[in-house]
């Protein structure tokens, strides 16, 4: 089994409606991440939470918001979806003290 | 702030040639340093890293990099290009010990002539 999953993998969805992207780790790694990927920019940080309690901006979040609901769970939510927010999107855990990532399979948004 | 870049977004090698995907960083502190591939529709792989040991890395899949301070690159090699390397490239730095988080390149797609 993979040890950080993502679902769904596929979405599409139209403008204004509220989304829910989720991710589960097995990992056991305190640290997680979520990334959005577009062509040609790589991958962006979206929000990085380094416990339950411990939830941070990354340097792209207006228009998302997460929750940890466990340390082995990180959701991200778009409140009401456009479709400049149509991208690959992934999430990410780490452990220290290097910062080494494991990466998710990936969810495809798209917003019409 | 630190920053990655990754010189050009296409490479096209032929199979058996030498394969170079060049990266440069910005950072103010010692970085660590990451190449991820990413294969078609799927998530990205860690081919190898640099944390402040030996400056010549080894990585999967044959590939290597070497960390060179004085001109701040860590550019992926591979002696002999395969078919099966043909994917998307990232270079990634962390330097914010707080955070941890990586800065990723643009990424360099390798196209591998038969």
């Amino acid at each position: 089994d993979a040890d950080v999953t993502q679902t769904p993998r596929n979405r599409i969805t139209k403008t204004g409606k509220r989304i829910m992207l989720e991710c589960s780790q097995t990992k056991g790694h305190d640290r997680m991440y979520w990334y959005r990927q577009d062509p040609g920019l790589g991958l962006r940080l979206i929000y990085y939470s380094f416990d339950v309690k411990d939830i941070n901006k990354g340097e792209i979040s207006d228009g998302y918001s997460v929750s940890r609901q466990a340390q082995a769970k990180f959701s991200l939510s778009l409140e009401s979806a456009i479709p400049n927010q149509t991208a690959l999107y992934f999430c990410a855990t780490s452990d220290p003290p290097f910062g080494e990532q494991f990466f998710g399979p990936g969810t495809r948004l798209t917003v019409l | 702030a630190q920053s990655v870049t990754q010189l050009g977004s296409h490479v096209s090698v032929s199979e058996g040639a030498l394969v170079l995907l060049r990266c440069n960083y910005s950072s103010s502190v010692p970085p660590y340093l990451f190449w991820y591939v990413q294969y078609p529709n799927q998530g990205l792989q860690l081919l190898l890293k640099y944390t402040s040991a030996a400056t010549l890395v080894k990585g999967i899949n044959g590939f290597e990099a070497e960390f060179k301070k004085s001109e701040t690159s860590f550019h992926l090699t591979k002696p002999s290009a395969h078919m099966s390397d043909a994917a998307e490239y990232f270079c990634a730095v962390s330097v914010d010990t707080g955070r941890r988080a990586l800065t990723f390149g643009s990424g360099t797609r390798l196209q591998v002539q038969p």
